[in-house]
């Protein structure tokens, strides 16, 4: 069965520290996958997604993440925190056949000023 | 920006009745999802809905749930016979197609007595 893993659940920064939080899902086959940030007390909003093509993909507020095919793996990156960005952070996978995201269980992020 | 709406932000039921949670789409999208979040767990996919018929559900979706499109705007997920187990954080999601991105709305929760 296809899952998703952040293995980090709670990570607490000061401003400025770099950011990296890392996913990593089971599936063989084409995915898509997707960053989803869910602000305190708001929905699940998309940061970015990668489909195919260049795997270093942008997304919004100066996230980025780099799809490695052979690590399976999916990491977020930000070189430089806010303290706006404390929010919960959601890995997803949709492998290329179906219509459903399977979801990581999320990283906590708490950044400090 | 456009946003998914979802309606109530909390509904409190006792065990055994039926609920309809609410969920306004994106007026362009085509397709239509519902997740849930049991506390502390996963978001897990439910169902995906298309040109008016489910195109794939998870184990989760029993006979004691339906989605429906009444009119243009609305898609309904209805729980039959609620049980304990049901309380969770109900989300809906619209795309434009199947492999783009999913839109979130900002979640019922639902609360089991």
């Amino acid at each position: 069965a296809q899952s998703v893993s952040q293995h980090n659940h709670h990570v607490i920064l000061s401003e400025a520290a770099s950011l990296e939080l890392g996913c990593n899902y089971s599936y063989g086959g084409t995915v898509n996958l997707f960053w989803y940030v869910q602000y305190p007390g708001q929905h699940l909003q998309l940061l970015l997604k990668y489909f195919s093509g260049d795997p270093l993909v942008k997304g919004i507020k100066g996230f980025e993440a780099e799809f490695i095919k052979s690590k399976f793996s999916f990491n977020l990156r930000k070189p430089s925190v806010q303290w706006s960005d404390t929010a919960e952070y959601f890995c997803a996978v949709r492998s290329y056949n179906t219509d459903k995201l399977i979801f990581g269980t999320g990283t906590r992020l708490q950044v400090f000023p | 920006e456009p946003e998914v709406t979802q309606t109530p932000s909390h509904q409190v039921t006792q065990m055994g009745q039926e609920v309809i949670l609410r969920c306004v789409p994106i007026s362009n999208h085509l397709y239509f999802y519902w997740y849930r979040q049991i506390l502390g767990q996963k978001v897990e996919f439910l169902v995906s809905f298309y040109n008016n018929e489910i195109s794939e559900k998870s184990e989760i979706f029993d006979d004691q749930f339906s989605v429906e499109r009444p009119d243009g705007s609305n898609f309904t997920l209805k729980i039959r016979s609620t049980k304990l187990e049901d309380s969770a954080m109900y989300f809906c999601a619209s795309s434009t197609g199947q492999n783009q991105p999913q839109h979130f709305g900002d979640g019922t929760r639902l609360s089991i007595l």
